[in-house]
This record gives C-alpha cells, structure tokens and sequence, in this order.
C-alpha cells in the first residue's frame, strides 16, 4: 500500500524560505522508473506541477519556478525535500506530493496535501 | 509552453445522466501522455485515466477516456452520486513537463 503525507510549516512570511518534507512507504524511490513530484493548488484554483525527482536522481522543475526550487531526495529515509525561496503571498496553497511511473502519464498515489499560507 | 483548456467550465447533470467533458491542447500531446483527474472538496486529486485511454487502478467502467493529439475526451457514461466534483485533465511531456487544465466542475442539476 503507497501512501505519502506532507509536513511542513503552516505559516511562512514573505521572502522566506519553505522546506516541505514528502515521507512515503509503499515503495523505494530507489526502484527503476520511480519518481515523486510536488503540485501546488492556491485555494479555490487549478492545480500546478512544481517539481519531479526520479529514483536515478534526474530533477525536473516548472520553468516559471526554477530558480526558486531545489528538490532533494534521502531514500534511505524514504523523504522526498522540496525547497522554495523568496515565499510570497501569491505562494499561499495546499502542497501535494505525489506518486508517479515513469511509464504513465499521472501521478497515481497522492498525499493529503498540506496547507501553506505566505504572511507577514 | 503547451496550454490545456477545459469545456465547459460547469456542467450541470443529473444522476443517472452521460457527463462528456472535453480537453484542449495549445499544441499535440506527446504520445497521448494525457491524465484525468477527479477531485473532490478538501481532499486530493484522485487519477482516474492515465496514457488517455487507459483506467487506473480501482476505477470503475463508467469512466472512459479517448482522443489523441489536441483534443481529448472524459466520458462518465452514467453519473452516480459520488461522481459531482471537479475534473481535472493533465499533460506529461511537453514543456512545462506536466501542465494541468482549469479543470470542469460537474454539479447536481
């Protein structure tokens, strides 16, 4: 059974830093063809893909967000880190990670998904 | 940059009833890399069509997924009531990686 859950702060101010931390069982970020990503929903909105690691280490990044993204991953620990810089209040979202085969087109397994506000 | 769009924003049904939803792309879909979600009020998206045609795991018969290139198709052949959500269609391949659409919201008539 894969499940994945978020943590993080809840509450950032502007021109902070967010780190959120993935932790999942089920599966090993390890075996071929797996990957964990980061998708944003601000409240009331569409969803928005952030970044993709790869159990080979191969990172991708939205490239409206890229300088501002570092994602890292600690397969022993079974964590997935997601790093954001320069938090603004357009940043205020629920932050999901998620699941995904390299051979399919979705992320299959989600987490709950964690709610970030970005105030002073 | 490849754009989905997603007609119509609302569609109003009832139970019992055939929900066609329609996905656009700014540009053709690699290899019909197209995901479809349903997404319900204070929970997760949950995947219900992956590669465009294909249903993920658990996903009952009445949803199908078809098209290709540009266009692409979520049909729910007969809404049940824990079927009234938002749905969301999703892109894999071309930049940016993944792209999701506005998504359509299927509402109780």
């Amino acid at each position: 059974q894969i499940t994945l859950k978020e943590s993080g702060p809840t509450l950032v101010k502007p021109t902070q830093t967010l780190t959120l931390t993935c932790t999942f069982s089920g599966f090993s970020l390890s075996t071929s063809g797996v990957g964990v990503g980061w998708i944003r929903q601000p409240p009331g909105k569409a969803l928005e893909w952030l970044a993709l690691i790869y159990w080979n280490d191969d990172k991708r990044y939205s490239p409206s967000l890229k300088s501002r993204l570092t994602i890292t991953k600690d397969t022993s620990k079974n964590q997935v880190v997601l790093t954001m810089t320069n938090m603004d209040p357009v940043d205020t979202a629920t932050y999901y990670c998620a699941h995904r085969r390299r051979d399919r087109s979705g992320f299959d397994y989600w987490g709950q998904g964690t709610l970030v506000t970005v105030s002073s | 940059e490849i754009v989905l769009t997603q007609s119509p924003a609302t569609l109003s049904l009832s139970p019992g009833e055939r929900a066609t939803l329609s996905c656009g792309a700014s540009q053709s879909v690699s290899s019909s890399y197209l995901a479809w979600y349903q997404q319900k009020p204070g929970l997760a998206p949950r995947l219900l069509i992956y590669d465009a045609s294909s249903r993920a795991t658990g996903i009952p018969d009445r949803f199908s997924g078809s098209g290709s290139g540009t266009d692409f198709t979520l049909t729910i052949s007969r809404l049940e009531p824990e079927d009234f959500a938002v749905y969301y269609c999703q892109q894999y391949g071309s930049s940016p990686l993944f792209t999701f659409g506005p998504g359509t919201k299927v509402d109780i008539k």
